[in-house]
This record gives C-alpha cells, structure tokens and sequence, in this order.
C-alpha cells in the first residue's frame, strides 16, 4: 500500500541526547514536510524540501535538522540545542510545491523527554 | 500573528444534526482552503478543499463553504455520526508562501449519541 511511514510511534529522550524521527513515502511525491503540534495549537512547520538534496527551514526550525538523500525518505534530528522537544511530531508529503494541493500524513512520532 | 484562526476550541452536536466548523483567515493572498480530520495519536486526514474561484465544494456528508469578501469559511456535516468526533483543521495556502499551508489550532467535535 502507498503511504507515509513514520517512526517509531512513541520516543523517550534523555534531556541532551540527541534523536532521529524516521520518515519515508512510497507515493512519488517530490516535496515532504515535517510538523510539530502542542496541546491547543495548530501545526507549525519545521522542514520541508522540495527536492533531493535540498530543503528549507520553517517557522520553528531552531534546535533541529534534516537531511534529503533519497527522495523517499526525510528523517528529522531533535537536537540537544532544542529547548522543548517534547511533542507530537508529524511527517508529510505532497506530490509536489508551489501548486494547490494537500498534503498526505503519516501517523505521527510522540517524542517525550524524560 | 495567526493567519488562520478557529475560534471554538471544541462544539459538541447531537448525533443526526449538523455540524458547523468555522474558520477565519486574514491573508487576502490565500486562494485554496482544505480541511482536515484528525484522531488522537493519528495524523490528519484531507476531507475536502476549495479554491477562492468557487464559494462552495460538497463532497457526501460535507459541504465547505467560502466567503471571500469576510475572509471566513465554513465546513458543514450533515447528519452528523458518531465516527465524526475528532478534531477538524482548517489549513490555507496561496501563491504568495508557495503554497506552503498554513494551519488553525483546530476545533474538537464531539458527537452526542
């Protein structure tokens, strides 16, 4: 079946450690995205990338990293540098940018420090 | 700054009646609308869209509504079942972010049996 892989689906983290979310898609899709949602807000994007080998920072990218090797996958690092990591993180793609489309999710990575 | 703004935190509704979601939006630029829905622990899943060309967009149950000149829309779900208890987002995009969405907090529907 085509879709969006995120994991794993539950993650601790000990305060300084450093962790990588895993996201992959088999839907050809061109640009991929990650998101972070908090209790009472809206999702607020971290990443995304248009294409292999390059990507772009959103609104709260401070405290993480990614990388775009293969077109299939888009794994995100939470850094030590990010001061509140605990969250519900989400992995998205769309067929491709700059176009009226939806994006397609996966089911999400809770990431808790501890 | 919020661009996209969902005023309710959560509406509860009778199972069988309708369910009204609202959505505000400030960016004039914004020219395609989606909703999505969403279980705990789940990712959201696309329910419908409209472009700034139309000022309606049905699809079965759900019924998306635009109304440019107020910069609001609205989804619709009639009747309303019990499976539609979950919380609904509002995104907005347009050419001037690259059709980057941009999301609301989202509204929590509870259907009451």
């Amino acid at each position: 079946d085509g879709g969006i892989t995120q994991s794993p689906k539950y993650l601790f983290r000990k305060e300084g450690q450093n962790v990588t979310l895993s996201c992959e898609q088999n839907l050809n899709h061109d640009a991929m995205y990650w998101y972070r949602q908090d209790p009472g807000q809206g999702l607020r994007l971290i990443y995304y990338s248009q294409i292999v080998n390059d990507f772009q920072k959103g609104d709260i990218a401070e405290g993480y990293s990614v990388s775009r090797e293969k077109k299939e996958s888009f794994p995100l690092t939470v850094t030590s540098a990010q001061k509140n990591p605990t969250a519900f993180y989400l992995c998205a793609s769309s067929p491709f940018t700059g176009r009226k489309t939806e994006a397609f999710f996966g089911q999400g990575t809770r990431l808790t420090v501890v | 700054d919020q661009q996209v703004k969902q005023n309710s935190p959560s509406l509860s509704v009778q199972e069988g009646r309708i369910s009204i979601l609202n959505c505000d939006y400030t960016n004039s630029m914004f020219d395609y609308f989606l909703w999505y829905k969403k279980y705990p622990a789940e990712g959201p899943t696309f329910l419908i869209s409209i472009s700034s060309i139309k000022d309606k967009n049905e699809d079965g149950r759900f019924t998306v509504f635009l109304n440019k000149s107020a910069k609001h829309l609205s989804l619709h779900i009639v009747p309303s079942q019990p499976g539609d208890s979950a919380v609904y987002f509002c995104a907005a995009s347009g050419w001037d972010s690259n059709y980057q969405l941009i999301w609301g907090a989202g509204t929590k529907l509870i259907i009451k049996p």
